[in-house]
C-alpha cells in the first residue's frame, strides 16, 4: 500500500458526460501528479500540482482540468468524454516539488466510456 | 522532442538468472532523471530505481541496478537473480527538470520469468 488513495476504483459512463476523479496523497506529500494509461497511447503524464499550484503540464487535453485543494487532495475533471478517454488514470504523490524520484502511485481509477 | 525507446516488447528469463531490459532516451536537456517502474498484472505502478543525469555512479536498489551510459543515452535495467514475482510490465521513464517535472514514458517491456 503506497498510502495514495484514489476514488472511485472503477467508473463507467457515456460519451459526452463529465466525471471527477479524486486523489488523496500520502500524508505530508505536497506534490501530486496525474497520469493516463491507455492501450494506444501508453503511459502519459498529464499534470503536476505542488501545494495547490500547477507546476507542470504534459499531454493534458483542454477538456480535462485538475486542481489541488488546501487539504492537498486533488481532483481530475474530465468533460465531454469520448470513447478514447477510456483508460486507467493514476495519481502519484511526492513530498517535494523536485523529488519526483520519490513519487508513490495510487491504485488508479479505471474509466470506461461507452 | 524528448522520447524514450524500449525496443523489447517482451522478454523471457529463467528463474534465478539475470536479465537486462533496454532503454534509450533522447533529450537535449542536460538536467534530467531516469526511472524504472514495474507494473504487475494487478495494475499498480511500483517505483524501482532512479538515476540522475549528474550522478556519476550507477544506481542500485537491491536486485535492481541501472546501467547508465550517458554518452550512448542508455539506461538499461538489470535484474539479478530473477524471481517468479518479477513477471510484469517494466517502464522506463524520464523526467525533464527544465520544464517543471514533465515526464515521458517508454512503451514498456513485458518480462516473463520461467520456472
Amino acid at each position: 500500500d503506497s498510502g495514495v488513495t484514489q476514488t472511485p476504483k472503477h467508473l463507467i459512463t457515456a460519451t459526452g458526460q463529465r466525471v471527477t476523479l479524486r486523489c488523496s496523497p500520502r500524508s505530508g506529500d505536497l506534490s501530486v501528479y496525474w497520469y493516463q494509461q491507455s492501450l494506444d497511447q501508453g503511459l502519459q503524464f498529464l499534470i503536476q500540482y505542488y501545494n495547490g499550484e500547477e507546476r507542470a503540464k504534459g499531454n493534458i487535453l483542454e477538456r480535462f482540468s485538475a486542481q489541488q485543494f488546501p487539504d492537498l487532495h486533488s481532483e481530475l475533471n474530465l468533460s465531454s468524454l469520448e470513447l478514447g478517454d477510456s483508460a486507467l488514470y493514476f495519481c502519484a504523490s511526492s513530498a517535494w516539488l523536485d523529488r519526483a524520484n520519490e513519487q508513490f502511485f495510487g491504485p488508479g481509477t479505471r474509466l470506461t466510456v461507452l | 522532442a524528448q522520447k524514450i525507446t524500449q525496443t523489447q516488447p517482451g522478454m523471457f528469463v529463467q528463474e534465478k538468472e539475470a536479465v537486462t531490459l533496454d532503454c534509450t532516451y533522447d533529450t537535449s536537456d542536460q538536467s534530467y532523471g531516469l526511472f524504472w517502474y514495474k507494473q504487475p498484472s494487478s495494475g499498480e505502478m511500483i517505483f524501482l530505481i532512479y538515476q540522475g543525469s549528474y550522478d556519476e555512479q550507477n544506481a542500485t536498489e537491491g536486485r535492481y541496478s541501472l546501467n547508465f551510459q550517458k554518452a550512448r543515452k542508455s539506461a538499461n535495467l538489470v535484474i539479478s537473480a530473477s524471481q517468479l514475482g518479477d513477471s510484469a510490465m517494466y517502464f522506463c521513464a524520464m523526467v525533464l527538470r527544465d520544464y517543471g517535472q514533465n515526464f515521458v514514458f517508454g512503451p514498456g517491456t513485458r518480462l516473463s520469468v520461467l520456472p
